[in-house]
């Protein structure tokens, strides 16, 4: 089992919908990342979070450290959204530790 | 403020040959990491290096080397290419603290896309 696994793994959607990605992690972890990839590959960091909620233009991104999980909503979800979202997560266990250990990744299209 | 940037953007090698990837930091980051995206599998850590030295390694070969110059800028050299050395490889960086418990964020570039044929 991944210890980072996400879901669900595509997701088709028409503009304007409220889309949800979850993100599961099995280990102790110092901070959650939501990443956002576009055909290219470019990868662009969207939130880091270790608790609680944060909130940038549509993009919402909530933690529950207790449930180990995570939680990325798009609202007015609008074609340009689409893209690959990966969770990423820093583990606590190695003092120190800089490494992140990536979901597989959600690949959302919106269609106009 | 310049983001991190990569070099070359593509890269074509023969099976046995060296690969070699640059990545300059963004400014004032003394962190930087490497990430392997192959075709079909999830984003794998690579290397850690801070401060000129090596942190931690992911689960690969030793053909798989690199290192940070003085300025932060890393190389990332890739030994004796197999087929399946093929993949987006991500470079990272980040401010590092001393306090533990303190996540950092690490900011991307646009990788370099390596084929061995």
């Amino acid at each position: 089992k991944n210890e980072v696994e996400q879901s669900p793994q595509n997701l088709t959607a028409q503009e304007g919908e409220f889309i949800t990605i979850n993100c599961s992690y099995s280990v102790g972890i110092s901070a959650l990342h939501w990443l956002q990839q576009h055909p290219g590959g470019g990868i662009v960091s969207l939130f880091m979070l270790s608790s609680g909620k944060k909130k940038h233009g549509r993009l919402i991104a909530t933690i529950n450290i207790q449930e180990k999980h995570s939680s990325l909503h798009i609202t007015a979800s609008h074609p340009r959204d689409s893209a690959v979202y990966i969770c990423a997560v820093r583990s606590s266990r190695i003092q120190g530790a800089q490494k992140l250990v990536f979901g597989q990744g959600t690949r959302l299209t919106i269609n106009p | 403020e310049a983001g991190v940037t990569q070099s070359p953007t593509h890269l074509i090698k023969t099976r046995g040959q060296q690969a070699t990837l640059r990545c300059s930091p963004i400014s004032g980051h003394t962190s930087v990491y490497w990430y392997q995206q192959a075709l079909g599998l999830g984003l794998q850590f690579l290397l850690w290096y801070d401060e000129g030295e090596e942190r931690n390694r992911g689960n690969f070969p030793p053909r798989f080397s690199g290192r940070q110059f003085p300025n932060y800028s890393s190389e990332l050299n890739v030994n004796a290419l197999e087929l399946e050395d093929s993949a987006l490889y991500l470079c990272a960086s980040s401010l590092v603290f001393e306090t533990s418990g303190r996540g950092n964020e690490q900011f991307f570039g646009p990788g370099t896309r390596l084929t061995v044929l």
